[in-house]
């Protein structure tokens, strides 16, 4: 299993432009979130997921849309670039029907470091 | 409110000694999670333990164990005989709700540990 896997490992931006930021996992995890990182503020949980078709807001959602069409792929969307969303994201994913245990621990993707000029 | 509280910024630890990273929490939920992650310099998050509010007995992993205080809301990290590969920054973070169908981590801001030879 590759596990979570993220696309781009890094990225540059301009203000004003859009891209996305790929996420997908191979281990038919149903939850799949998306997090910022900045330095001295930990992780911050921007969009989640609890399976396909099913998305909502986390705790810094601004600027930021995602969608989840199936089990396996969470993308990211910046839809205007500021240099306020220069940080690192982690896309995370838990929680399988089939390997339920008793604490069901969140698995991160290595991350993509996007600056924005 | 902090839901999630690190006092310590950085530690410095001499190797082979025992080292306590501290983590305090909030919540007025019954049921909830708390985890801790190891963040090393390639920035990768890897899961290390978890506690859960119902659970007996404090969690232990190997080299790590959790001092679990309920009635005063810490969950401290507790890392025995330490090695100069647990140099990194190690993050508390908790789930409130139950074990399945709320997946949202909240992180506290960190603690560098550096382990000196």
């Amino acid at each position: 299993n590759a596990g979570v896997t993220q696309t781009p490992k890094f990225q540059v931006l301009k203000t004003g432009q859009s891209m996305t930021l790929q996420c997908a996992q191979d281990m038919n995890h149903e939850y799949m979130s998306w997090y910022r990182q900045d330095p001295g503020m930990g992780l911050r949980l921007i969009h989640y997921s609890v399976g396909a078709g099913i998305t909502d807001q986390g705790e810094v959602p601004n600027g930021y849309n995602v969608s989840r069409s199936t089990t396996e792929d969470f993308p990211l969307r910046l839809l205007s670039a500021a240099p306020s969303q220069t940080s690192v994201y982690f896309c995370a994913s838990s929680f399988s029907p089939s390997t339920r245990n008793s604490y069901n621990e969140q698995f991160f993707g290595p991350g993509t470091r996007l600056t924005v000029l | 409110a902090q839901k999630i509280t690190q006092t310590q910024p950085g530690m410095f630890v001499q190797e082979k000694e025992a080292v306590t990273l501290d983590c305090t929490y909030d919540t007025s939920d019954p049921s909830y999670g708390l985890f801790w992650y190891k963040q090393p310099s390639s920035g990768e998050m890897i899961f290390l333990i978890y506690q859960g509010s119902y659970d007996q007995q404090n969690a232990t992993e190997g080299r790590y164990s959790l001092n679990f205080q309920k009635a005063r809301k810490s969950a401290n990290l507790v890392i025995s005989a330490s090695q100069l590969g647990d140099s990194a920054m190690y993050f508390c973070a908790m789930r409130e709700g139950p074990n399945f169908g709320n997946e949202k981590l909240t992180f506290g801001t960190g603690t560098r540990l550096t382990i000196i030879p």
